[in-house]
Parts: structure tokens; sequence; C-alpha cells
């Protein structure tokens, strides 16, 4: 079975540059979560969907970070303006319901300069 | 809010050492509690759910533990492979999601 697929692995931005980050979820996974994991930290909840709707959104910073699940599957989360604090690995999950385990993929590294 | 936290930060034991890491969590009516390992420039693998107090799940020299408040890991004796981060994290009720502890960073010495 094919796992969570992220691109890019690797992204170096300047500040005030923007980016965008992609996740495809395990085939059928219902629910999907983008995580943003700071050095040394846990990962912390960006956003969830549940098929195409927002479950939880309360930790994304909307002023500059939004994020889209097209016809329930693929996934973008995207930063616009970044900042030096953005730098962190973001990572995507995918489970096949609402409160069960979740599968990550590898992760995205963002450097902001 | 809600809190999980993880103890210690981080542990350091020779091969065959065996010992147990810590998760605490002040939820009430917990929904789930997960464990995961973490490599170095990976993601999260899951490793473990349990649901309930008293439920005990294993994999290889990985056992998790279940109480009210608490999971516990423990470890049988380790090997250098079972080096990594091993995060837990808690799914609280009417929340649906997982909010996860700061992590165990677990180094075991040939």
């Amino acid at each position: 079975e094919a796992g969570v697929a992220q691109s890019p692995r690797y992204k170096i931005i300047e500040k005030r540059q923007s980016v965008a980050f992609w996740c495809n979820p395990i085939s059928g996974h219902a629910t999907l979560y983008w995580y943003q994991q700071i050095l040394g930290q846990g990962p912390k909840l960006l956003i969830q969907f549940q098929n195409n709707g927002v479950v939880d959104d309360s930790q994304l910073p909307k002023d500059r970070f939004s994020a889209e699940r097209l016809k329930g599957v693929d996934s973008t989360l995207k930063i616009q303006p970044a900042k030096l604090e953005d730098s962190a690995v973001y990572l995507c999950a995918s489970s096949l319901r609402l409160n069960t385990e979740a599968f990550f993929g590898q992760g995205t590294r963002l450097t902001v300069v | 809010e809600d809190q999980v936290t993880q103890s210690p930060e981080a542990l350091r034991l020779q091969e065959g050492e065996s010992s147990s890491l810590n998760c605490s969590y002040t939820v009430s009516g917990l929904r789930g509690l997960f464990w995961y390992r973490q490599d170095p420039g990976k993601g999260p693998e899951f490793l473990f759910t349990l649901y309930s107090a008293g439920e005990e799940k294993e994999k290889e020299r990985l056992k998790a533990t279940l109480t009210k408040k608490e999971s516990f890991l423990h470890i049988t004796a380790p090997k250098p492979e079972d080096s990594a981060t091993y995060l837990c994290a808690v799914s609280p009720p009417g929340a649906q999601k997982l909010v996860f502890g700061q992590g165990t960073r677990l180094t075991i010495n040939p």
C-alpha cells in the first residue's frame, strides 16, 4: 500500500516570498492533516480536513497560511508571505476516519532566510 | 487547554538496559492515545493505539500501557536501532484531532 506522498522534500526561500506544499494521502483516507514541526518539538496541528471540509483550523495563521483539499483527495498548503519563524518541517498525514491512527508523509523541510 | 507531557526529554541507555518512557495527559474522556516513532529527517511512524485504561499493546521490544492519566512505553533489552524520538498523541473528546507531546529522544549505545 502506498504511503502519504509529499513534495517537495526541501525548500529554501527568502522572507516575504510565497511557497506551496503538496500532499497526496493514502487512498481511501477521509481525514487529512497538516502539521508544523519545529526542531526539537512535537508536531503542531495547523489544519484538519474531513473529505472536502475543514474540521479544525484553529491554529492556522490565516493571515499568511491557506490550505485546500480538492475533491477530497490531494491537498496543498500555502504560505504567503513567509516569515523567518515559519522555518520548520511541514508534515502531512492521513487517517481512515476521525480519531483513528494517522499515517505521516516524509515531510517538507522549509528554511526561510 | 489539553496538555500532553512526555518525560524524560532525553534518555540514554546501554544496549540491553530496559527502561520506560512516560506520557501524561490532562484530558478527561480520552478517545485514544497513540504512540509514534520518529527517526531524524523522517515523518512519525505509527506504533500503537490504546483506547481504554488497562489496555496493553506489544510489538517486538516495545510494550505500551495505559492508565486513566498516563501511558508508558516500556522498552525491553533495547538495541541501537531502537534509537529515535518517541512521540505520544491524544485524541481529546469533542476535538477530533491528535494533540502531540514534545517527544522523548532515546539513544541506545552499543
